[in-house]
């Protein structure tokens, strides 16, 4: 099992432009994820989605679009980047097990991205 | 909404020291789970906890969950260079979902040979 997988590893955007971070995971996971990690403040979670065509937002969700047309795939839209928007971004995926209740998430090795 | 803080934000210790990193949240938390990153890795997940008072060894870490499950720290015995990284807590957001996951904003071990 590849596990997740996120690419692209780097990318350079200028203000404006838009672009999708690609994230799959191959664990037949229904919970998948997208943190943002800045300098002294953790991961802060932008969106997550429980299954198939389901999404919900997170803390710092404006933005960002996301979709779950599949389990094993939950790209992350940039719809108008700002340099704000530069972070190093982690999409991770969990199974579900009892009442709502994530599991252990595993991580992708992150996007670093750079909006100048 | 639910915020979830840890002390110290950095801890320099000496190879063989003991090492402790305390997570507090405002709001009670159906479980609480542990995460370490390596620098320029990504977090990997350590452990769960879910009932009150629970503790939880992993050979030098000891994880223990208040009684009010409100707080939860990590232990390290006897520290070793291959500790180095940052330990977050994440729970979460309740009463809002189980689904959203909070992490805390980290403390970074630094372990001197």
């Amino acid at each position: 099992n590849a596990g997740v997988t996120q690419t692209p590893k780097f990318q350079v955007l200028k203000t404006g432009q838009s672009m999708t971070l690609q994230c799959a995971q191959d664990m037949n996971h229904e919970y998948m994820s997208w943190y943002r990690q800045d300098p002294g403040m953790g991961l802060r979670l932008i969106h997550y989605s429980v299954g198939a065509g389901i999404t919900d937002q997170g803390e710092v969700p404006n933005g960002y679009n996301v979709s779950r047309s599949t389990t094993e795939d939950f790209p992350l839209r940039l719809l108008s980047a700002a340099p704000s928007q530069t972070s190093v971004y982690f999409c991770a995926s969990s199974k579900r097990s009892g009442r709502s209740l994530t599991d252990t998430q595993y991580f992708g090795p992150g996007t670093r991205l750079t909006v100048l | 909404g639910q915020q979830v803080m840890q002390i110290p934000q950095y801890q320099h210790v000496q190879e063989g020291e003991d090492f402790t990193t305390y997570c507090n949240s405002s709001t009670t938390l159906s479980n609480i789970q542990w995460y370490k990153q390596r620098p320029g890795g990504h977090p990997v997940f350590l452990i769960q906890l879910v009932k009150s008072g629970e503790v939880k060894k992993q050979k030098r870490l000891t994880f223990q969950f208040g009684e009010a499950k409100k707080n939860s720290s990590l232990h390290i015995t006897a520290t070793q260079t291959t500790d180095v990284g940052t330990y977050f807590c994440a729970g979460p957001q309740l009463p809002a979902s189980y689904d959203k996951v909070i992490f805390g904003p980290g403390t970074s071990l630094s372990v001197i040979p």
